[in-house]
């Protein structure tokens, strides 16, 4: 089953923040996430695991909640370039395989 | 950038037809996974390998077989193509350990007439 990612949809003016959900329904090992840019293959942007390590992004910040299964990952000070659409890929930890959500379009304008 | 190219770039075929999608990584990499994209689904893992002739099943992997002979080569084959196959596949590979990060090939855009 995908895990939930919200809000769907997002238009940022530039320097704004938002927050980008992701919940699953299994308990989870670790939380990646990823941004694709229209037309372009994904791109790593953060893992964060079980325990609390993470390994990612230096503009970009996220939490894991493992009692909730959830991972909110935060956009600060926004800029054009993060434009794209944001997923989360979720492990649950019984294979080394990704369960991604369905996505997070989100969009900064000027 | 991960050395990993997918083969072809853009296919349209038709019904009924065999197809193979080839995926060559020059990171000597355990893992390699094989999606499939389509809008409001997000990615959808249909296989993937933990080693040479060492595959699984992902969520949506009927309609589809893979084949590992060699570390750097993971191919996609639609036995038998259809319609509902139309979607653009990428490719993704991996170091397997549980902190590793997933690198993505360019992806294929495939249409089934």
């Amino acid at each position: 089953q995908q895990p939930v990612q919200s809000p769907q949809a997002v238009i940022l003016r530039e320097g704004e923040d938002a927050v980008i959900n992701c919940s699953s329904s299994k308990a989870l090992y670790s939380v990646h996430w990823y941004r694709q840019k229209h037309g372009e293959a994904p791109v790593f942007l953060m893992i964060l695991l079980k325990g609390g390590e993470q390994k990612g992004h230096e503009k970009i910040s996220a939490s894991f909640n493992e009692k909730k299964q959830q991972s909110s990952l935060y956009l600060t000070a926004s800029q054009l370039s993060y434009s794209g659409t944001y997923f989360c890929g979720t492990d649950t930890g019984t294979a080394s395989k990704l369960t991604f959500g369905t996505g997070t379009r989100l969009q900064v304008t000027l | 950038d991960a050395g990993i190219t997918q083969s072809p770039r853009h296919k349209v075929t038709e019904t009924g037809t065999p197809v193979t999608l080839r995926c060559h990584q020059t990171e000597n990499h355990r893992y390699m996974y094989w999606y499939r994209q389509d809008p409001g689904h997000g990615l959808r893992l249909i296989h993937y390998s933990y080693g040479v002739k060492d595959t699984d099943k992902g969520e949506v992997s009927d309609g589809y077989s893979v084949s590992r002979s060699k570390t750097e080569d993971f191919l996609l084959t639609l036995e038998s193509a259809t319609s509902s196959q139309t979607s653009v596949y990428f490719c993704a590979i991996s170091g397997g350990q549980r902190n590793n990060e997933q690198f993505f090939g360019p992806g294929t855009r495939l249409t089934v007439l």
